[in-house]
C-alpha cells in the first residue's frame, strides 16, 4: 500500500501569512505524529494523535501552531502569522499504534521570507 | 525530560571501514529503541529497532545495534561500510509510561568516500 504523504512537497511564503500543511497516513494507521526538522538540529516533536485527538500538544511552539485530525486519517498543521524562524522542513509519521515503530513522510520543506 | 546524544556530528570514512555511532538515552525505565536513517534526498526509513529480548538486533543493510541497559546506550555497527550508506542516522528513543512520542537524537551524518 502507499506510504504516508504530504502536501505540499514545498512552500514559500510571506512572513505573516499563514500556511496549511497536509498529511495523508497509512491506512489503518490510529497515531499520527507531527515534527519538524531543522538544519543541525535533528527532529523536533511537535504534536501526536490518537485517532483524531491530540493527547500530547506540548511540542508545539507558540499559540500560533494548531493541527487538527478528522476521521482518523488526514491530518492538517496550521501556522499562522509564519515567521522566518518557522522555515524548517515538516514531517509527518504514522504507526499502527503509538508503541510501534512511525512510518515518516517525505515532508513539506517551508520556507518563509 | 527524556533526551537522546548523539555525540558524533559528522563522521567521515573510507570504504570498507567499519563503523560505530554512538547513542544515549536518559531515561531509566522501559524503551522501545530505534535507528533511522535518512539517505540524501530521501525521507527517513527505519534502519532497526529494539523492543525486547536479545539486546543485539540486527536491521537492514548489514547494520546491527546493541542495547546495554547499564550504559544507556544503543550504538549503532556496521563491519564495512560502503559508499551507498552516506546518509544521516538519527537515534530514537521512545519510553513506556510517558508520552507517546519518540524523543530523538540530533542525527550523525555519515560520508563514505569511494
Amino acid at each position: 500500500g502507499a506510504g504516508v504523504s504530504q502536501s505540499p512537497s514545498n512552500k514559500v511564503t510571506e512572513k505573516g501569512k499563514d500556511v496549511e500543511l497536509r498529511c495523508d497516513p497509512i491506512s489503518g494507521h490510529t497515531a499520527l505524529y507531527w515534527y519538524r526538522q531543522s538544519l543541525g538540529q535533528g527532529l523536533e516533536f511537535l504534536i501526536y494523535f490518537q485517532g483524531n485527538s491530540a493527547p500530547d500538544k506540548s511540542g508545539l511552539p507558540s499559540d500560533r501552531f494548531s493541527a487538527e485530525r478528522t476521521g482518523g486519517s488526514v491530518s492538517t498543521l496550521t501556522i499562522q502569522r509564519t515567521q522566518q524562524e518557522d522555515s524548517a522542513v515538516y514531517l509527518c509519521a504514522s504507526s499502527y499504534t503509538g508503541v510501534t515503530e512511525q512510518y515518516f513522510g517525505p515532508g513539506t520543506r517551508l520556507t518563509v521570507t | 525530560a527524556q533526551s537522546v546524544s548523539q555525540h558524533n556530528h559528522h563522521v567521515i570514512l573510507s570504504e570498507a571501514a567499519s563503523l560505530e555511532l554512538g547513542c544515549n538515552y536518559s531515561y531509566g525505565g522501559t524503551v522501545n529503541l530505534f535507528w533511522y536513517v535518512q539517505y540524501p534526498g530521501q525521507h527517513l526509513q527505519l534502519l532497526l529497532k529494539y523492543f525486547s529480548g536479545d539486546p543485539l538486533v540486527k536491521g537492514i543493510k548489514g547494520f546491527e545495534a546493541e542495547f546495554i541497559k547499564s550504559k544507556f546506550s544503543f550504538n549503532l555497527r556496521k563491519p564495512s561500510v560502503q559508499w551507498s550508506d552516506t546518509a544521516e542516522y538519527f537515534c530514537a528513543v521512545w519510553t513506556q509510561g510517558g508520552s507517546e512520542k519518540l524523543v530523538f537524537g540530533k542525527g550523525t551524518k555519515l560520508t563514505v568516500n569511494p
